[in-house]
């Protein structure tokens, strides 16, 4: 399976700042997506980033809070845009190719101050 | 968005089986079954995956109803290290929608 690195693994930022996670996959992927969990909370996806166009966003979810980027099959950045305390979440990057299986990495810890 | 409903968290002694249940009586004819189970401080990890006929594979094996409005994850021998939020997952085309899951416990 597809080996995904996630950087930060973790970070602490003040509100009002903005973060780009970013999303690096060890070989050419068809999709890629990403995912909030919120603490003590099941995954809800953000949005499908597509390769050389604007991602798709999920329902609740806008390009202005959230832009992302995919500028080719093996990466990807998701920016989290004037962050407030309640933006503070996990963060995390998955990926899948034709009928393989959705993998995911292991997440960016993110909290707001 | 496609429901699953499972319970909030079971427990299991180790070495016996365990079976994590899932409802998914809105499910289409196009929806997979998917599980994956999510350990502390890691992503999500694939288990298993099925249509309609019941899969083994080396971590686990997956019983789907004949109507398929329900399936059943089994843990053959529960280890400390299957200790995880488990999510039953139905997945169309290549969007995932997780539900809550199941805490596992598992007691030594």
């Amino acid at each position: 399976s597809a080996v995904i690195s996630q950087k930060p693994s973790r970070d602490i930022c003040q509100r009002g700042t903005s973060l780009t996670i970013q999303c690096q996959v060890d070989s050419q992927v068809t999709m890629m997506f990403w995912y909030r969990q919120q603490p003590g909370q099941s995954l809800t996806l953000i949005a499908t980033a597509n390769q050389g166009s604007e991602a798709t966003y999920e329902s609740g979810f806008v390009i202005d809070k959230f832009p992302i980027s995919r500028p080719n099959l093996t990466f990807s950045t998701l920016t989290v845009s004037n962050m407030s305390p309640e933006d503070s979440s996990i963060y995390l990057c998955s990926v899948k190719d034709g009928n393989q299986p959705q993998h995911f990495g292991d997440g960016t810890r993110l909290s707001i101050l | 968005d496609a429901k699953t409903t499972q319970p909030n968290s079971m427990e299991s002694n180790e070495e016996e089986p365990v079976h994590l249940p899932c409802n998914h009586s809105t499910i289409s004819g196009t929806d997979y079954i998917h599980w994956y189970r999510q350990l502390p401080s890691q992503g999500p990890e694939y288990v298993i995956h099925g249509l309609t006929s019941n899969v083994n594979n080396r971590m686990a094996s997956l019983a789907i109803a004949e109507d398929r409005k329900s399936s059943t994850l089994i843990l053959h021998r529960a280890t400390l290290r299957d200790a995880a939020v488990y999510y039953c997952i139905l997945n169309t085309g290549n969007q995932f929608y997780f539900g809550t899951g199941t805490s596992l416990t598992v007691i030594p």
